[in-house]
Order: structure tokens, then sequence, then C-alpha cells
């Protein structure tokens, strides 16, 4: 099984700064097979990128997923208040899914 | 528009069966994959397995293998997850996901979450 471990677990972030995210695979995967969700208290996840770096349909581009390997970033370049939420990486390879365990971007 | 809509919130005792289930509209259920996806109180999300409607194939994390049976009603667009014999621990939301079409798409339309509750 491959592992996802997300960090921080917490990040305290002003409206207006940069938030980067990190999700580390227990071993090397294929870019193709990572994707990033956002989750709001009381809601659905939502897909930002999947293919690592692929935006899905309706997210600003001041989202970006970069990557490849075992080290994956999710970076917010400039923080809006609908950005804090929490932060779900996943991977798909093969038959076998597995999701990080999330990073939470609270208003400091 | 793509919908997935799922079933209404559930209160059980330990040991008895339930059946949630996700009823997909706007698209072609048996052309993608449909995931379950668990999240209990205050925690992440765990993927708890996935369907391919067209032809049955499933897979379970192995984490829930032999504790849940995932299944798909092609006739009436309809995916299920049952539980023979539910505990206390099985209480939590429970997402139905599609995967979008090619194997590098990630889940992109998600049902609103059905929440179980098991308690004596």
């Amino acid at each position: 099984e491959i592992v996802l471990t997300q960090s921080p677990g917490t990040l305290s972030l002003s409206p207006g700064e940069r938030a980067s995210l990190s999700c580390r695979a227990s071993r090397s995967i294929s870019s193709n097979y990572i994707a990033w969700y956002q989750q709001k208290p009381g809601q659905s996840p939502r897909l930002l990128f999947y293919g690592a770096s692929s935006r899905a349909t309706g997210i600003p581009d001041r989202f970006r997923g970069t990557g490849s390997g075992t080290d994956y970033t999710l970076t917010i370049s400039r923080l809006e208040p609908e950005d804090f939420a929490v932060y779900y990486c996943q991977q798909y390879v093969g038959s076998f899914w597995t999701f990080g365990q999330g990073t939470k971007v609270e208003i400091k | 528009e793509v919908q997935l809509e799922q079933s209404g919130a559930e209160v059980k005792k330990p040991g008895e069966s339930l059946r949630i289930s996700c009823e997909v509209s706007g698209y072609r259920f048996t052309d993608y994959w449909i995931a379950w996806v668990r999240q209990m109180p205050g925690k992440g999300l765990e993927w708890i397995g996935n369907i391919y409607p067209g032809d049955s194939d499933i897979t379970y994390s192995p984490s829930f293998e032999g504790q849940v049976t995932i299944s798909a009603d092609e006739i009436i667009s309809v995916a299920y997850l049952h539980w023979g014999s539910l505990k206390a621990s099985d209480s939590a939301i429970y997402y139905c996901a599609r995967r979008g079409m090619g194997v590098t798409q990630g889940l992109d339309f998600w049902g609103q979450g059905t929440l179980v509750t098991v308690s004596s």
C-alpha cells in the first residue's frame, strides 16, 4: 500500500499570504496518478487537480499543483477567504488508492 | 448536469444490516468508475473501494475487504454500499464519487454524503 504523508498538519496564515502544502509518497509514483481535493466544513470534497498539475474545471489559477516521484506540492499563491479549508492529496496508481491525512489551512 | 444523489441519513443498532445508495444522472453510468469514501467524525478521507458498473469490476481497500460490499444496478444507475453487520465504529459519513474519464483522472463529482450512525 502506498502511504501518503501530508505536511504540515495545520497551516496558520493570513489572507493574501502564500500557502505551500506537501504530500510525500512512501514510494515513487507517476505524477499522472496524484490528485488534490479541497473540503470545507459540512461540504463534500472538491477536486482541485488531477495528474498532479492538471487543474480541474473552475479552479482558479492562484492554485498550482506540482511534483514528481515521491514529492508533490499544492501552492496557493495568495489566500482568499474562501480558501481556508482542509486539503487532501490522493494517489490512484493501479487498483489500490489512498488519501493523505489532510492539511488544514486556517486563518491566523 | 452530472449529479450523484445519495440516500438519507441512517441510525442503526450494532449487528443490523444496512445498504446505502448513490443514484447518478447526467452521464452514462456504465462508462465511469464509482468510488466509495469514508469520513469518520472529525477525521480524514479513507478510500473504501471502487466499482466499474460497465462490467461490475470491483476493488476493495484491504482495510475494508470483507467488511462491506459494493454493488451497482446499471438498469437504474445506482451504486450501493452494504454492511451485513454494523459496528459502532462504522459511524461516519460515506461519500460516493465519480472518477473522471481516463486513468489519470481524479474524483470529479461527489455525492452529498450519507451520515451513518450506529449506536445501541
